[in-house]
């Protein structure tokens, strides 16, 4: 199984700050079809998860333009140039490029 | 919108088996499929499998290989997963979540919380 791992466990941000979230992988997530199967999620207090990047650095649907994604091999970065109170919650990556599909432990972002 | 609206809250004894269901609107039910996801506090979210709603085809995770089915019933927009040999290490949240367009979970249901206790 491909093994996803997050840097920091933990960050705490104040308001108006930036903050960084790293996922490596133990595999390149690059897919044969030429992209890269690798995932954002935000999981807020009490709710399901909710898709924020995909392919590594495409926002998804109404995702605020404050978060972006990048990377490529096996080392990936999610970054938010300008925290706010609503972003707070934790932080998976996942990778899909083969099964099973795997999940980062997450990084729980907090607000000073 | 893409919606998923799961059943309720179980509680199960050791050894027994759950059903939970996922009800889809807002899309063609049969043109994507459906994705199990569990979040326990140990192993953090575990990715279980999918059952393309179109074809009934499934897809596992080898962990549960044996241990998971998953159906569908069209004419409701209804996809279950059923896990048996319950022990206290299936106590999680459940959520079903629908693809991307890929083999991404990428719309989620509100989660079914599964309780194991003798």
């Amino acid at each position: 199984d491909i093994v996803m791992t997050q840097t920091p466990v933990s960050l705490s941000v104040t308001p108006g700050q930036p903050a960084s979230i790293s996922c490596k992988s133990s595999q390149g997530l690059v897919h044969r079809d030429g992209k890269t199967y690798l995932f954002w999620y935000l999981q807020k207090p009490g709710q399901s998860p909710q898709l924020l990047i995909n392919e590594a650095s495409n926002r998804f649907s109404g995702v605020p333009d404050r978060f972006s994604g990048s990377g490529s091999g096996t080392d990936f970065t999610l970054k938010i140039s300008r925290v706010e109170t609503e972003d707070v919650g934790v932080y998976y990556c996942m990778q899909s490029v083969e099964y099973p599909i795997t999940f980062g432990q997450g990084t729980r972002l907090e607000i000073k | 919108q893409v919606h998923l609206v799961q059943s309720g809250a179980e509680v199960k004894k050791p050894g027994a088996s759950v059903k939970v269901s996922c009800t889809a609107s807002g899309y063609t039910f049969t043109d994507y499929s459906i994705h199990w996801v569990r979040q326990t506090p140990g192993q953090g979210l575990e990715w279980m499998g999918w059952i393309h709603p179109h074809s009934g085809g499934t897809n596992f995770a080898m962990k549960f290989l044996g241990r998971v089915s998953m159906t569908r019933d069209t004419s409701i927009t209804t996809v279950y997963m059923v896990l048996s040999g319950l022990t206290s290490d299936d106590a999680a949240v459940y959520y079903c979540a629908r693809e991307l367009g890929g083999p991404t979970p990428a719309y989620w249901g509100q989660g079914t919380l599964v309780s194991v206790s003798s």
